[in-house]
Parts: structure tokens; sequence; C-alpha cells
């Protein structure tokens, strides 16, 4: 298997656009993560999904951040509007199960950059 | 809610010296536990996991980690260091109960290693 694919790799926006990644998780998986990296937070998760449906999105920092699965080979994180604050890596991850029998295995990330 | 403490923010190291990268985790009950490490411009990368069992755990890239639950610890070890092994190293926690499933991520060891 290629492994969990995200595109792009690296995006550069102004402020007040709509941004969209993409995430395409390892064949067979059945949940998929979004986290966000930064300086200052560490790795934080965003958001989870189960078969496609949304578990957990607690972490989801605001309205302007929202997730889809719409179904089990593609997932998207938008931002709408973006801002500077959301310059960061956003990685996606998937696993086969959850807990202490589920590994998360990373995609190599997308590097945001909002001027 | 877990917590994982990262204390070293970067560690330099000669090339075929031992290498011990400090994790502290807070969690009520038992922890699962993970060792990530991520190459520049990469993904993470699994390098060993504790769920249960035997508290030395063998890694690849012959790291090794071990379970201290008296010390709320999951150090990470390697006898000698090659200078591919410059990298950072997230020791993550994982959650059960209501949050089961989702990891909680230290902040990272940067690790350098001169010739």
């Amino acid at each position: 298997d290629a492994g969990v694919i995200q595109s792009p790799r690296h995006e550069v926006t102004e402020m007040g656009q709509e941004v969209t990644l993409r995430c395409k998780p390892i064949s067979g998986h059945d949940y998929l993560f979004w986290y966000r990296q930064t300086m200052m937070r560490g790795l934080e998760l965003l958001i989870y999904f189960n078969n496609n449906v949304p578990i957990d999105d607690s972490g989801m920092p605001e309205d302007r951040f929202s997730a889809k699965m719409p179904n089990a080979s593609f997932s998207t994180l938008k931002i709408q509007p973006s801002e500077p604050r959301d310059s960061a890596v956003y990685f996606c991850a998937s696993s086969f199960g959850i807990g202490e029998s589920g590994i998360q295995y990373f995609g190599a990330g997308t590097r945001l950059s909002v001027l | 809610a877990q917590s994982v403490t990262q204390p070293d923010i970067h560690i330099t190291v000669s090339e075929g010296a031992s290498l011990e990268l400090r994790c502290n985790y807070s969690y009520g009950a038992t922890p699962y536990l993970f060792w990530y490490v991520q190459s520049p411009g990469q993904g993470l990368q699994l390098l060993l996991k504790y769920f249960s069992g035997d508290t030395l755990v063998q890694g690849i890239k012959g790291f090794e980690a071990e379970f201290k639950r008296s010390q709320s610890s999951f150090n990470l070890r390697k006898p000698s260091v090659h200078w591919s092994d410059a990298a950072e190293y997230f020791c993550a926690v994982g959650a059960g109960g209501t949050s089961y499933g989702k990891l909680t991520f230290g902040q990272g060891t940067i690790l350098t290693v001169h010739p």
C-alpha cells in the first residue's frame, strides 16, 4: 500500500481565502484522524472519523474549520475563511481499529501558510 | 485528561553514543503508550508501542522503551546512535473512557547527532 496520501504538500494562500486539504487513507482502515502541528501547541487532534462518520470533533478550533469523509477512501479538511493563525502543518492519519488494537499511520502532511 | 511531558526539547549526542529520551505521562488508568519519530518534512512513523505485558518493548531501528508505572515514565533508549537517527521524537499516550482512541502527544524532542 502507498500509505496515507495527503495533498497538496504545500499550500500558500491569502487571508480570507478558502483552503481545502485532502487525504486518502490506507485501504481497509476504518478510522481517520486529522491533526494540526504548530510550534506553540505541538501536535493536536482536530477530529476523527469511524467508518466515514465523525466521532469526535472537539478539537476543531472554530466554525471556520470543517471536515468531511464522503467515502472510505477520501476525506477533506476545509478552512473558510482562512486566517494567518491557521498556518501550520496538517496531518492525516488512519488506522484499522482503535485504542490498543489500532496503530495510526500518518501521511507526510500539508504545510499551510496563510499570508 | 491525559497528558505527556517530554522534558528535553533538544538533545545532542555523538554518533555511536547511547541515547535516552525521557517521557512522563499522566493518566488515571493503565495507559497505552507510543513513540513516534518524525524526520524533516515527513509524517510520523511508529517506533514502538506498549499496551500490556512485558514492560520492556522493542521497536524498529534498534530502539527500545521501558514502561515504569511507579515513575509514570516510558523512556526511549538506543545503545548506539547512528547519524540517520537525527529527527524529532514524540511520545504519545492513548486514552480510554469517553476519549477512547484519542492520542495525546508530547511536545517532542529534537535529536541532533554529531559525527
